[in-house]
């Protein structure tokens, strides 16, 4: 089975803290996403990468940063974390365009920020 | 204190019932499409996909519905059970480009025993 791992669930931090949150895959996949969702308002994107070192604005990037130094993993920070960066945040792995296959999740990393 | 966010879109059904969540795409283009579910305190599982050469697809229980004519695609559960609880997510994705599943709002589909 694909595994996606985040390595957190429940995380809070202070305003202005420099805050990482990892995301780990083990199928080789070459996408990688990072989404989050807020009440009502469905998965937004914050920042995608389709290979290692490579990394796409999403809908949302303001306020973040992404690294990609192994195909693996995919980490998203948050520079200096904000009350309005409070959310849950969902990592996803997928293969590369044509494929069959489905984007797989991570359980979430729920953040707050306080 | 709590911030408050839009409600979901809301399907009540009783256990036994069929249930049906709609979604309305918005890229002509997309040519994959995907139906997630997601359980509270959980990461969106994939449910069943259709490509847009297909109109319909079933799998065990559910049956996807898509109608390109007006962008909207449909999950259908039938024999709605407890354990279906939970917020149901539509992805359209284009495969000529950058893969990038785009998500609707989701609809919270709640089964009363």
């Amino acid at each position: 089975d694909v595994k996606v791992t985040q390595s957190s669930r429940y995380l809070v931090k202070r305003t202005g803290e420099k805050v990482f949150l990892e995301c780990v895959q083990d199928m080789d996949h070459e996408n990688m996403f990072w989404y989050r969702q807020d009440p009502g308002l469905g998965l937004r994107l914050i920042y995608f990468s389709y290979d290692v070192k490579m990394k796409e604005k999403g809908d949302i990037p303001e306020g973040y940063s992404v690294s990609r130094e192994k195909k693996e993993r995919f980490s998203l920070i948050l520079e200096s974390a904000s009350t309005n960066q409070t959310s849950m945040y969902l990592c996803a792995s997928a293969t590369p365009p044509g494929g069959e296959a489905e984007a797989f999740f991570g359980q979430g990393t729920r953040l707050t920020v306080v | 204190g709590e911030s408050v966010g839009l409600h979901l879109p809301t399907l009540s059904v009783q256990e036994g019932d069929n249930s049906i969540i709609n979604c309305a795409y918005s890229n002509s283009a997309s040519d994959y499409f995907i139906w997630y579910k997601q359980e509270s305190g959980k990461g969106p599982q994939f449910i069943i996909d259709i490509r847009s050469n297909m109109d319909k697809r079933q799998g065990q229980r559910v049956t996807v519905l898509l109608n390109k004519t007006v962008k909207h695609l449909s999950l259908q559960i039938a024999a709605t059970q407890p354990g279906d609880s939970a917020v149901y997510f539509c992805a359209e994705l284009t495969s000529g480009g950058s893969y990038i599943p785009t998500f609707g709002r989701g609809t919270s589909l709640i089964v009363h025993p």
